[in-house]
C-alpha cells in the first residue's frame, strides 16, 4: 500500500538556524498538509496546498514557515529562524483531492524537530 | 472553531474485553468525524469517518464508532480487543466543507492478555 514518507525522522537544530523538512507524498495526490504536535499536546493543523498554491493556513503558519513543491515528488517545510516553541512532531499528509466526504487523508510517520 | 477532546490519556483493557475510547467534539455547522491510529514509528492511519448517515459507523480491523449528536460524541469501541489493537487513537473533525483536521490530544490504547 502506498505510504506518505517523511525525512528525516530525527532533526535537531540551533536556536536561529533554518530547517528543511522533507515529505514524498502518495504519488497519485493532488493536496497536501503540514501538521505539527507540540509534546502533550494536540496535532494542529499548520498548511495546505494544491496546485502550487497554499489554500489554507492557520494563525501559527507565520512568515518564519514557508511549503514548496520543489518537483513532481516532494513537499518541503522550511522554518527560517526557528524558535525553542517550534520543537514539535511535524506530520506531512496527503489526499485525493480536497472532499473530505470522499476523500481521507494519509499521514507521513512525523519527522521530530528538537530546537536547542 | 473547531475543537476536539479525548479525555483519557490512556486506556487499559484485557484481551477478548469490549474497548471503548472516548472522543466528543465541538464545531459550527455539521461535523464530519475520523478516527486515526498510529503505532510506533509509523504515521497516523485512517481507521473509519462518520459523514452522514448512520450513526454507527464501522472501519477497518473491526472497529466501529458512533455518532451521538446529542452528546457530540463520537466514541470509538471494538467488541473484542486484541493485543495488537496497542496504539495511540486520534480523533479529528472536519466541519464546514473545509479539508482541515482538528485533532484530539490522542489516547493510548493498552491491551494486556
Amino acid at each position: 500500500e502506498p505510504e506518505v514518507t517523511q525525512t528525516p525522522s530525527h532533526q535537531v537544530t540551533q536556536m536561529g538556524q533554518e530547517v528543511i523538512l522533507r515529505c514524498v507524498p502518495i504519488s497519485n495526490h493532488l493536496y497536501f498538509y503540514w501538521y505539527r504536535q507540540i509534546l502533550g499536546q494536540k496535532v494542529e493543523f499548520l498548511v495546505s496546498f494544491y496546485n502550487n498554491e497554499i489554500s489554507e493556513k492557520s494563525e501559527i503558519f507565520d512568515d518564519q514557515f514557508s511549503v514548496e513543491r520543489p518537483d513532481g515528488s516532494n513537499f518541503t517545510l522550511k522554518i527560517r529562524s526557528t524558535k525553542l516553541e517550534d520543537s514539535a512532531m511535524y506530520f506531512c499528509a496527503s489526499s485525493r483531492d480536497r472532499a473530505l466526504i470522499y476523500y481521507e487523508q494519509y499521514f507521513g510517520p512525523g519527522t521530530r524537530l528538537t530546537v536547542t | 472553531a473547531q475543537s476536539v477532546a479525548q479525555p483519557e490519556d490512556q486506556v487499559n483493557v484485557a484481551e477478548g474485553n469490549p474497548l471503548t475510547v472516548k472522543c466528543t467534539y465541538s464545531v459550527s455547522g455539521n461535523p464530519y468525524l475520523f478516527w486515526y491510529v498510529q503505532y510506533p514509528n509509523r504515521g497516523l492511519q485512517f481507521l473509519l469517518k462518520y459523514i452522514t448517515g448512520d450513526n454507527l459507523v464501522k472501519g477497518s480491523y473491526g472497529f466501529e464508532a458512533e455518532f451521538n449528536k446529542s452528546q457530540t460524541s463520537f466514541h470509538l469501541k471494538k467488541p473484542s480487543a486484541l493485543v495488537s489493537d496497542s496504539a495511540l487513537y486520534f480523533c479529528a473533525v472536519s466541519a464546514g466543507g473545509g479539508n482541515k483536521l482538528t485533532f484530539g490530544t490522542g489516547t493510548q490504547l493498552k491491551v494486556e492478555l
